[in-house]
């Protein structure tokens, strides 16, 4: 059961502005770093964005991310047919001890 | 560059046993935790285990506890899961990870997965 909740879908045309959002609480998003992830289907999970706002290298700037109390925010501009994937939220959650994942949002360009 | 090879997955009866095993490159694997994640077919990510460098230092889902085991060979740069007594829900890809900067951080280099069925 995941701890983190994110919409099951999202769509935007190419060009346009895509946005996520995570909802945790004060044992995770509220007091942890947020990562993100996106998976093509039939491929392993990627790192895009860690410690909330920072970005791996090889990671372009349209992909973003911020906080705010218990909730996160993944941003994706400029969509291309290329980011049509799943994304998943991710942090540590000091009362289970356990790293958390979001319940994940399908990006879908129309 | 960092790889991680999972290997070990397979078919397995209800109860049953299978011990996976993630071979890592192209960094120093004694300095970094490691992890598995599973993805049951159609699901979303489920974390698993946590392991520290040492390999003193464990964590499990409630899902998994009492049944599966991590442990790691530094000098084979390579990580396991035993997993016992296994449960048709226990079906999944199998994902090691790389955990920076600490154990209770995050998965940044993930391997390719390894198939666990658990079936009849």
């Amino acid at each position: 059961q995941s701890v983190l909740t994110q919409p099951p879908s999202v769509s935007a045309a190419p060009g346009q502005k895509a946005t996520i959002s995570c909802s945790g609480s004060s044992s995770n998003v509220g007091n942890s770093y947020v990562s993100w992830y996106q998976q093509i289907p039939g491929t392993a999970p990627k790192l895009l964005i860690y410690e909330n706002n920072k970005r791996p290298s090889g990671i372009p700037d349209r992909f973003s991310g911020s906080t705010s109390g218990t909730s996160a925010t993944l941003g994706i501009t400029g969509l291309q047919t290329g980011d049509e994937a799943d994304y998943y939220c991710g942090a540590w959650d000091t009362s289970l001890s356990a790293y958390v994942f979001g319940t994940g949002t399908k990006v879908t360009v129309l | 560059e960092v790889q991680l090879v999972e290997s070990g997955g397979g078919l397995a009866q209800p109860g049953g046993s299978l011990r996976l095993s993630c071979g890592g490159s192209g960094f120093t694997f004694r300095n970094y935790a490691m992890s598995w994640v599973r993805q049951a077919p159609g699901k979303g990510l489920e974390w698993v285990s946590v392991i520290n460098t040492g390999g003193g230092g464990t964590n499990y889902a409630d899902s998994v506890k009492g049944r599966f085991t991590i442990s790691r060979d530094n000098s084979k740069n390579t990580l396991y899961l035993q997993m016992d007594s296994l449960r048709a829900e226990d079906t999944a890809v199998y994902y090691c990870a790389r955990v920076v900067p600490e154990m209770s951080g995050r998965p940044d280099q993930w391997g390719q997965g390894t198939l666990v069925t658990v079936s009849p």
